[in-house]
């Protein structure tokens, strides 16, 4: 079925340190969404992107849509150890499916 | 508080011994839907919900059903449950124009002996 690849699959960084993480797809969406997992908890929506180009920040956290529309991008600046957890891309198959496809994940550990 | 509520939260349970997952929203959202979610595969969804009785597959249905007679729950139902089943499940809802944008419940850990 449907695949979105996540890069990297895991990463161990310094409190302080800047986080960059992508996921990319061989189809294109329409949009794609960003989500934290806590360790032990369910998956929550960080960001949501609607239109090619977009760069939209939530705090710390920046997600940019591919101009491809097959790709997108989270950064986290400046990590602290509450970053810890798996982030998540996902993607709606299209506008009235109500199928949502997600990421393999990127599991963020920091180290105070 | 808005919440997605599943119960139980963890669960052992034997090869071929029927059980069901229950999932219950607060936030009188059309949309629900269940994930399973694995180490390196990430979430991948069984069934989803676009309103009161109408169910459809997802990427993941085999050994699952799953009803919707009521907006605020969703249940999952193992008939005949088996090893490769054990997981951790996740319930999710949300409104209907924007159901990209799910609310997640805390997760039912579920081995299969």
């Amino acid at each position: 079925g449907q695949q979105l690849n996540q890069s990297p699959q895991s990463m161990f960084i310094q409190e302080g340190e800047d986080v960059s993480m992508n996921c990319t797809s061989s189809s294109i969406f329409n949009t794609w969404l960003w989500y934290k997992q806590d360790p032990g908890e369910g998956p929550v929506l960080l960001i949501a992107l609607y239109k090619a180009g977009e760069l939209t920040s939530n705090g710390r956290l920046t997600a940019q849509f591919g101009i491809t529309r097959k790709d997108s991008f989270l950064n986290i600046s400046a990590s602290i150890p509450s970053d810890v957890g798996i982030y998540f891309c996902a993607g709606p198959l299209s506008s009235n499916t109500g199928k949502l496809i997600f990421g393999q994940g990127t599991t963020l550990q920091v180290k105070p | 508080e808005a919440q997605v509520t599943q119960n139980p939260r963890y669960l052992i349970t034997v090869t071929g011994k029927k059980l069901t997952v229950t999932c219950s929203q607060n936030m009188n959202h059309e949309y629900m839907s269940w994930y399973r979610q694995d180490p390196g595969l990430g979430l991948r969804q069984i069934y989803y919900s676009m309103n009161v009785e109408v169910t459809d597959k997802g990427d993941v249905p085999e050994g699952y059903k799953v009803s919707r007679k009521e907006k605020r729950n969703f249940p999952l139902i193992l008939e005949s449950p088996s090893p490769n089943q054990t997981s951790l499940y996740f319930c999710a809802s949300s409104s209907g124009t924007e159901w990209g944008i799910q609310y997640f419940g805390a997760g039912t850990r579920l081995s299969v002996l």
